[in-house]
C-alpha cells in the first residue's frame, strides 16, 4: 500500500511480557517518528530517526522502551517487562525530508498490558 | 511548561453550519503549525498546515487563521458534514525542530 504500515494492529500482553510494534514507513520516507497516545489525550512524541540515525529519543518513558531503524526503512518499537501504563496506541509516522514536510500517520498498534 | 492547548474539549455543529475549532500555544518560538483529524479508531490525518509567517491559509472547505500577537491558532470549516466529525488536534513545531507538539484535541459532533 501507499500508506505507512503497522503491525500488530491490537496486542495484547501480559505484564512483564516483551512486546515489538512494526513500522513500514510510505518508501522513500527519510523521516520516522513514534508517538505514543493515550485513550482521550493528543499524540505523545517518543522519538524520531532520520534515515538510520536516531536523532532523538527525549520522549521514550524509560530504559524499557527501545527503537530501531536498522537500515533506514522499517523501524521497531520495542517494549520490555511491559507494565500496565504501557497500554496506548503507539502510533508511527513518516515525512519525506524533515522539517516542514507533510507527516503522513500510521492506523496505530492498540497495546493493552494485562 | 509551554504546551499547545485547546479552548473547548468538545464542540456540536449542525450540518451545514460553519465550525470554528480553536487552539491557543504559548510557544512564541514555533514557526510551523499543523491541523490534523483524527477518526475513531484511526491514525491523525493532515488537515491544513501554516507557517508563522503567514497569518491565513485555505484550503479546501478549511482556512486557517493565525495570530502571533495572542499565540492563537485557528481552524475554520464550511458546510460541516457529518463526515466531519472526529477529534481535530493543533500540533506546532517548535523553532529548528523537526517534531510536532501535540495539544489535547477538540472532539467535533456534527448533527445531521
Amino acid at each position: 500500500g501507499a500508506g505507512v504500515s503497522q503491525s500488530p494492529r491490537y496486542k495484547v500482553a501480559k505484564r512483564g511480557q516483551d512486546v515489538a510494534l512494526r513500522c513500514d514507513p510510505i518508501s522513500g520516507h527519510v523521516s520516522l517518528f513514534w508517538y505514543q497516545q493515550a485513550l482521550g489525550q493528543g499524540p505523545e512524541f517518543l522519538t524520531y530517526f532520520q534515515n538510520e540515525a536516531q536523532l532523538d529519543k527525549s520522549g521514550l518513558p524509560s530504559d524499557r522502551f527501545f527503537a530501531e531503524r536498522p537500515e533506514g526503512s522499517v523501524s521497531t518499537l520495542k517494549i520490555q517487562r511491559t507494565q500496565q501504563e504501557d497500554s496506548a496506541v503507539y502510533l508511527c509516522a513518516s515525512s519525506l525530508e524533515s522539517s516542514g514536510n507533510t507527516i503522513y500517520f500510521g492506523e496505530g498498534s492498540w497495546l493493552t498490558v494485562v | 511548561g509551554e504546551s499547545v492547548g485547546l479552548h473547548l474539549p468538545t464542540l456540536s455543529v449542525q450540518e451545514g453550519d460553519n465550525s470554528i475549532i480553536n487552539c491557543a500555544y504559548s510557544n512564541s518560538a514555533s514557526d510551523y503549525f499543523i491541523w490534523y483529524k483524527q477518526e475513531s479508531g484511526k491514525g491523525p490525518q493532515f488537515i491544513i498546515d501554516i507557517r508563522s509567517n503567514m497569518d491565513k491559509r485555505q484550503g479546501q472547505r478549511v482556512t486557517v487563521l493565525l495570530n502571533k500577537t495572542v499565540k492563537h491558532l485557528s481552524l475554520q470549516i464550511a458546510a460541516t458534514q457529518p463526515g466531519d466529525s472526529a477529534v481535530y488536534f493543533c500540533a506546532e513545531n517548535k523553532g529548528g525542530s523537526y517534531i510536532p507538539t501535540f495539544g489535547r484535541g477538540t472532539s467535533l459532533i456534527v448533527h445531521p
